[in-house]
């Protein structure tokens, strides 16, 4: 199963901000929601943004989520150390009728 | 409060079984859509299975296609995943998966803390 391309690794300073991006092709980001997943250290995955751009109830506002083409990222702001954390983008694709993942990005607060 | 609680995992010789079973309860287990996405050691998210609310519409990965057998139980809200002619690249922590549709098909609102299956003679 194909995957998107995230970056492995991305770092900041705290109150930085940073992107992750997630590169896909027409058949999954060009046509698809994107959604992006956090997954603390030791811990299952938790939904942090969807349709592209949106927050769950409970995500805060310096975390956002763009799309153009077949491309996507998501931005954090205000960096914290408690981002620290691997950050996952997905989205459906319709040539393979299944879901494809980013490899992820391990995120690291300096 | 919604809970998702896989079990089966363990340690299986290659070219083994295994039936993992998801034991939902918090929610209309009948009204949500489920999956199976798997964890390698070390390793990024891979979606396996799915499964439509009404278990009529199912999708599988193509590294399980003709070994996994994804299923569930609504009037036991229970999900399943057997797992069939196993490898050693199938070893991961497997996730019970729900999707709502609250936030858009494909959108996994709500995980299991997972079980592992290790593969290895």
């Amino acid at each position: 199963q194909s995957m998107l391309t995230q970056p492995p690794s991305a770092s900041g300073t705290p109150g930085q901000r940073v992107t992750i991006s997630c590169s896909g092709t027409t058949s999954n980001i060009g046509s698809n929601y994107v959604h992006w997943y956090q997954q603390l250290p030791g811990t299952a995955p938790e939904l942090l943004i969807y349709r592209d751009n949106r927050r769950p109830s409970g995500v805060p506002d310096r975390l956002s989520g763009s799309k153009s083409g077949t491309s996507a990222s998501l931005a954090i702001s205000g960096l914290r150390s408690d981002d620290e954390a691997d950050y996952y983008c997905a989205a459906w694709d319709d040539s393979l009728s299944g879901v494809v993942f980013g490899g992820g990005t391990r995120l690291t607060v300096l | 409060q919604v809970q998702l609680v896989e079990s089966g995992g363990g340690l299986v010789k290659p070219g083994g079984s295994l039936r993992l079973s998801c034991a939902a309860s918090g929610f209309t287990f009948s009204d949500y859509y489920m999956s199976w996405i798997r964890q390698a050691p070390g390793k990024g998210l891979q979606w396996v299975s799915y499964i439509s609310s009404a278990g009529h519409t199912i999708f599988y990965a193509d590294s399980v296609k003709d070994r996994f057998t994804i299923s569930r139980d609504n009037a036991r809200n229970l999900l399943y995943l057997q797992m069939n002619s196993l490898r050693a690249e199938d070893t991961a922590v497997y996730y019970c998966v729900g999707d709502s549709g609250s936030y858009g098909h494909w959108a996994f609102d709500y995980w299991g803390q997972g079980t592992l299956v290790t593969v290895s003679p």
